[in-house]
């Protein structure tokens, strides 16, 4: 199985920071990497696929890098709708999720 | 407009069954791949069952194989996840999902939470 590991578990902004979030792969996922965003009470929402590409209707504030085993989800200029729990999914190998990133308010 | 809605969650008692159903509309719901995705409380997402669009193909995470069943009726446009001999820890919120040829989940329904509990 593939194993997902997303750093920090918790990430203190402010609104206009720019922010980073990390997701490394067991192994390799040939960029087989989407990135969601959860708030509480809410099914997730994906917001980028194939580890770069925006998903429709996703502000372009949001931005997905990386490849092989490492990948990070960068938010631009954070904003107040952006407060939330971020998860990374491989999809090389069945299916398999980070254990997430809550963005709190600084 | 694409939906989601599951139903059929609750409480149940350790060893019991339940039969969660997800109802789609918005979409040619025979030409889709779905999948099970689950939460427990408080913790993150874990995928469950997955099953292709015609249905001859299906996966299980090891934590429900054996014990959970994925399947669909295409006519009712309807995905169904039959859990058996349930525990504690399957207590959880419960996600149908559309998925985009196999790959990322790209619709999600509300949710269905499942409580096993004496």
């Amino acid at each position: 199985d593939i194993q997902m590991t997303q750093s920090p578990s918790t990430l203190s902004a402010s609104v206009g920071d720019r922010v980073t979030i990390t997701c490394r792969a067991s192994q390799s996922t040939n960029s087989r990497l989407a990135w969601y965003q959860q708030k509480p009470g809410k099914a997730p929402k994906l917001l980028i696929y194939k580890a770069s590409s925006l998903e429709s209707g996703v502000p372009s504030r949001f931005s997905g890098s990386g490849s092989g085993t490492e990948f990070t989800l960068t938010i631009s200029s954070l904003q107040p709708d952006d407060f939330a729990t971020y998860y990374c999914q491989q999809y090389y190998s069945y299916w398999t999720f980070g254990q997430g990133t809550k963005v709190e308010i600084k | 407009e694409v939906q989601l809605v599951e139903s059929g969650g609750g409480l149940v008692q350790p060893g019991g069954s339940l039969r969660l159903s997800c109802v789609v509309s918005g979409f040619t719901f025979s030409s889709y791949e779905m999948n099970w995705v689950r939460q427990a409380p408080g913790k993150g997402l874990e995928w469950v069952s997955y099953i292709s669009s015609g249905g001859n193909t299906i996966y299980y995470a090891g934590s429900v194989k054996g014990r959970f069943t994925i399947s669909r009726d295409n006519a009712k446009n309807s995905l169904y996840l039959q859990m058996n001999s349930l525990r504690a820890e399957d207590t959880a919120v419960y996600y149908c999902a559309r998925t985009h040829s196999s790959l990322y989940f790209e619709y999600w329904g509300q949710g269905s939470l499942v409580i096993v509990s004496s």
